[in-house]
């Protein structure tokens, strides 16, 4: 099982440039979600999704949208990229996000952001 | 949410048990206690839950107290590969996807 595959491992942009960062999994997950991690810092939420077609804001939406058109994708696009989007990006996905008793996520290994 | 406190570092000696503690003052009836892991710069990994009993598996021992107001993470014999931060999260129903890591706690554990 690949698990929980983001792709790239490392970007960097130029101000005001455009791109998306993808995630995927193949575990046939419900939930998935985006993270980032500023240096030294915890980790905030992002936006996240429920279920294909359904994508609610976490902690820091501004700045991003996403989609989730299918099960297994859910892409995380930057708008128009700012130096202070430079952080690390984190993608989990769990079985499903309102099953509380057996919620466990998982990650995965991030994708290094840097914008000039 | 109910938010969680822990400390920001911690240190334990290699072999002993590593005592990793979180105070959830405000969690509700509904909600479970969660605890992750972040080795470095990896993808967090998740380590136990429970909700009001104590909780043991192959990675670690979970002891939530009676008001449920606090717990502890107990990995039995640290080792050098549990230097990590580990975060603790109470997490139920009624956050309906919103999982929210606070900045959790720096365990070092030292030879």
């Amino acid at each position: 099982n690949a698990g929980v595959t983001q792709t790239p491992k490392f970007q960097v942009l130029k101000t005001g440039q455009s791109m998306t960062l993808q995630c995927a999994q193949d575990m046939n997950h419900e939930y998935m979600s985006w993270y980032r991690q500023d240096p030294g810092m915890g980790l905030r939420l992002i936006h996240y999704s429920v279920g294909a077609g359904i994508t609610d804001q976490g902690e820091v939406p501004n700045g991003y949208n996403v989609s989730r058109s299918t099960t297994e994708d859910f892409p995380l696009r930057l708008l128009s990229a700012a130096p202070s989007q430079t952080s690390v990006y984190f993608c989990a996905s769990s079985y499903s996000g309102l099953a509380v008793t057996n919620e466990k996520l998982f990650f995965g290994s991030g994708t290094q952001l840097s914008v000039l | 949410d109910a938010k969680t406190t822990q400390p920001t570092s911690m240190d334990c000696a290699e072999g002993r048990a590593a005592n990793l503690p979180c105070n959830h003052s405000t969690i509700s009836g509904n909600e479970y206690v969660y605890w992750y892991r972040q080795i470095h710069s990896q993808g967090p990994q998740y380590i136990i839950h429970g909700l009001k009993n104590n909780e043991t598996n192959e990675m670690a021992s979970l002891i939530i107290t009676e008001d449920r107001k606090s717990s502890t993470l107990i990995l039995p014999h640290a080792t050098l590969r549990d230097t990590a931060v580990y975060y603790c999260i109470a997490y139920g129903s009624s956050n309906t996807g919103k999982l929210i890591f606070g900045q959790g706690t720096t365990l070092q554990v030292k030879p």
